[in-house]
């Protein structure tokens, strides 16, 4: 079935320094792509989406591309700050009739 | 009010107790949901209700009971429950179920502790 795999956080960066979270799906057809965020405390919230392949999302400073020859959505930043400090999910949503699919989430921790 | 709203934002029960959970959406979705979310543990899809008909429920102990009584509304009805069911309670809405292009709205959660 379709899944969505993320990598293990955490993730601890200084600063100012460049971000890459990486995400890879296995799915079906044609699906969107989503990052969402989880700042502490709080519930999701969407970041970027993509919806066909070579699009690319971008919101906060933070951009994804939709690559489908490596079935990849790799987020990435090129200044972190310390209020980026969150769990990011990568998640994966088909027209299958089925729920989002969601990764295991990679906490990031920015210090100044 | 706009976005999807959940009250309360904390609950604390001790186990004999029967509470329940609210989740309120002003986005004209029809579609919402139920997660679980435990700690090191991935977001566990609890419930579907696409236009008020449940459509899934992942193997949810009985323990747990769901109620969407309109679009805008669901509820999820708690008693007899265990201290591993201790966690943040998430709700989302989306247009429809089966559309997923267009992603979810997810309220801020209840966080539930189990004395």
């Amino acid at each position: 079935g379709d899944s969505v795999t993320q990598m293990e956080g955490p993730v601890t960066l200084s600063e100012e320094a460049f971000l890459t979270i990486n995400c890879t799906y296995t799915a079906t057809g044609y699906p969107s792509l989503f990052w969402y965020v989880q700042y502490p405390g709080e519930g999701l919230q969407l970041l970027l989406k993509a919806t066909k392949a070579d699009d690319k999302g971008s919101n906060k400073g933070f951009e994804a591309t939709y690559r489908k020859e490596t079935t990849s959505f790799h987020l990435e930043k090129g200044s972190v700050q310390v209020s980026d400090s969150a769990v990011y999910f990568c998640a994966l949503g088909n027209q299958a009739g089925t729920a989002l699919i969601f990764g295991k989430g990679t906490t990031l921790s920015v210090s100044s | 009010e706009t976005g999807v709203t959940q009250t309360p934002r904390h609950l604390v029960m001790g186990m004999t107790n029967k509470k329940s959970l609210k989740c309120e959406q002003h986005l004209g979705h029809n579609a919402m949901y139920w997660y679980k979310q435990s700690a090191k543990k991935p977001l566990e899809l609890m419930f579907v209700y696409n236009f008020k008909e449940q459509t899934e429920n992942n193997s949810v102990p009985s323990r747990f009971s769901p109620e969407c009584p309109n679009s805008s509304h669901l509820f999820l009805h708690l008693h007899t429950l265990q201290p591993e069911d201790s966690a943040l309670y998430l709700c989302a809405s989306s247009q429809e179920q089966g559309m997923g292009n267009y992603g979810y709205t997810f309220g801020s959660g209840t966080r539930l502790t189990v004395v």
